[in-house]
């Protein structure tokens, strides 16, 4: 079955500086990976996703990038804000089904 | 993105009572809808996914008489922790999924089981 690890477990960063956290997966089949953001007593929110058709995608401040042949994607955060503070699951799904989550990365911006 | 909510958000029982918890998809149809357990600093742990009119599929270690899923129509899921014990206090998340939609979370109930 899939395997999906995450790294770094924990980050800090100063505000305004950039955050990347990378997710690896185990499992060629899988074509859609979605990032989640948990913030402390709420369920995970969709904040960006990725197919495996397209090797970037952006949306403001935050952007996903996908390398099919390593088999790994990373979640890039420019312009860290405070409120940016959170836990960041990524996942790793086959055509939207049976999906595996990664352990999760706290990340701390720091005023 | 599309809404789930779950009801209640928190819950606190005594031991050996059921507790019943809903998950809604108010904006569009789940055919799947999944249940996941997350104990503090911990990832998500799936307990069970269902398909509407169907039977719910448990994961390995997940008592399926202890926890009840019912996905009786597009837009409902129920989970019901019976006879519950504090062993069983967690924070419980549903997620709806409407193919080819992505899964959309609920914002979680925290039970605590006295």
């Amino acid at each position: 079955g899939e395997n999906v690890e995450q790294h770094p477990s924990t980050l800090s960063v100063q505000e305004g500086d950039s955050a990347v956290i990378k997710c690896t997966y185990s499992d060629s089949a899988s074509n859609y990976f979605p990032w989640y953001k948990q913030e402390l007593g709420k369920g995970p929110q969709l904040i960006i996703d990725i197919r495996s058709n397209v090797g970037e995608k952006k949306d403001q401040r935050i952007a996903v990038t996908l390398n099919k042949t390593a088999k790994h994607f990373s979640l890039h955060i420019t312009e860290t804000q405070p409120e940016d503070s959170a836990v960041y699951f990524c996942a790793a799904s086959n055509y939207g089904q049976n999906f595996v989550f990664g352990p999760g990365t706290r990340l701390s911006v720091l005023p | 993105g599309a809404v789930v909510s779950q009801h209640p958000s928190r819950v606190i029982c005594k031991s050996g009572t059921s507790v019943k918890i809903e998950c809604r998809s108010l904006d569009f149809q789940a055919t799947t809808m999944f249940w996941y357990r997350q104990f503090p600093k911990q990832s998500l742990m799936l307990m069970a996914t269902s398909n509407e009119g169907s039977k719910a599929t448990y994961e390995q270690g997940v008592e399926k008489d202890k926890f009840l899923i019912n996905h009786a129509s597009l837009t409902l899921s129920t989970l019901t922790v019976t006879s519950a014990h504090p062993e069983d206090s967690s924070f419980y998340i549903c997620s709806a999924q409407g193919l080819p939609r992505p899964q959309y979370f609920g914002p979680g109930t925290r039970l605590l089981v006295l």
